[in-house]
């Protein structure tokens, strides 16, 4: 099966432009995850996507930030204006969660290299 | 709040070298423990994982053990190889707080022939 594909690779952009990232889940795939590891250190959640609705977006930082989810199947993440401290390495991730299956880990995407000049 | 500690790197070996990279965590309840990995270029992969104390999870030639009483969940390898350079993360989850993975800072190795 395809795993989860993000899009772009690398994007370079200047301070207050705005960068929208794509994240492709796993075919079948109800919950989608945000994270972003910045400057280094350790990888943080910014959110959870089940179907198209936000279970949980209490990592996001700001309100420069927006993702989407419409229809359940891909999803968006929108910096708006962009600020040098968003500088990172954005990873999504998909699961088909259960109770029951919780204890497993996700499946990441290569993640979208952001820099902010 | 939940919390996981590794050790800093980057660790630098010769191949065939023995490896342990220590991971130390902070949570209450019971935690599924997970090792990542990301080899240049490449997405995080799940290494291995352990959903118990006690629990060893496998995978690759590494291993790391759900040490309950020390919070631990060392990451080891007998006999390393160049092709294991990556940087490798420690992660815990709780199943009870949400689906969110915690994961500590990353762990660069890099293995010299």
């Amino acid at each position: 099966e395809a795993g989860v594909t993000q899009f772009p690779s690398h994007s370079v952009i200047e301070k207050g432009q705005t960068v929208t990232l794509r994240c492709d889940p796993i075919s079948g795939h109800d919950n989608l995850y945000w994270y972003r590891r910045v400057m280094g250190k350790e990888i943080k959640f910014l959110l959870h996507f089940v179907k198209e609705s936000k279970q949980d977006e209490s990592g996001m930082p700001n309100n420069r930030f927006l993702a989407e989810r419409t229809g359940g199947t891909y999803s968006t993440l929108k910096v708006q204006p962009a600020e040098l401290e968003d500088s990172g390495v954005y990873f999504c991730a998909s699961s088909q969660d259960s109770v029951l299956r919780w204890q497993h880990g996700y499946t990441f995407g290569s993640g979208t290299r952001l820099t902010v000049v | 709040g939940d919390s996981v500690t590794q050790m800093e790197g980057p660790v630098t070996l010769s191949e065939e070298a023995f490896l342990t990279i220590n991971c130390t965590y902070t949570a209450t309840g019971y935690p599924s423990l997970f090792w990542y990995v990301q080899y240049p270029g490449e997405g995080l992969q799940l290494l291995l994982k352990a959903t118990k104390a006690d629990d060893k999870g496998s995978n690759k030639g590494f291993e790391a053990t759900y040490r309950k009483e020390t919070t631990s969940f060392h990451l080891e390898k007998g006999s390393v190889q160049v092709s294991d350079s990556a940087v490798y993360f420690c992660a815990l989850r709780r199943g009870n707080a949400g689906n969110m993975l915690t994961f500590g800072g990353g762990t660069r190795l890099m293995v010299k022939p």
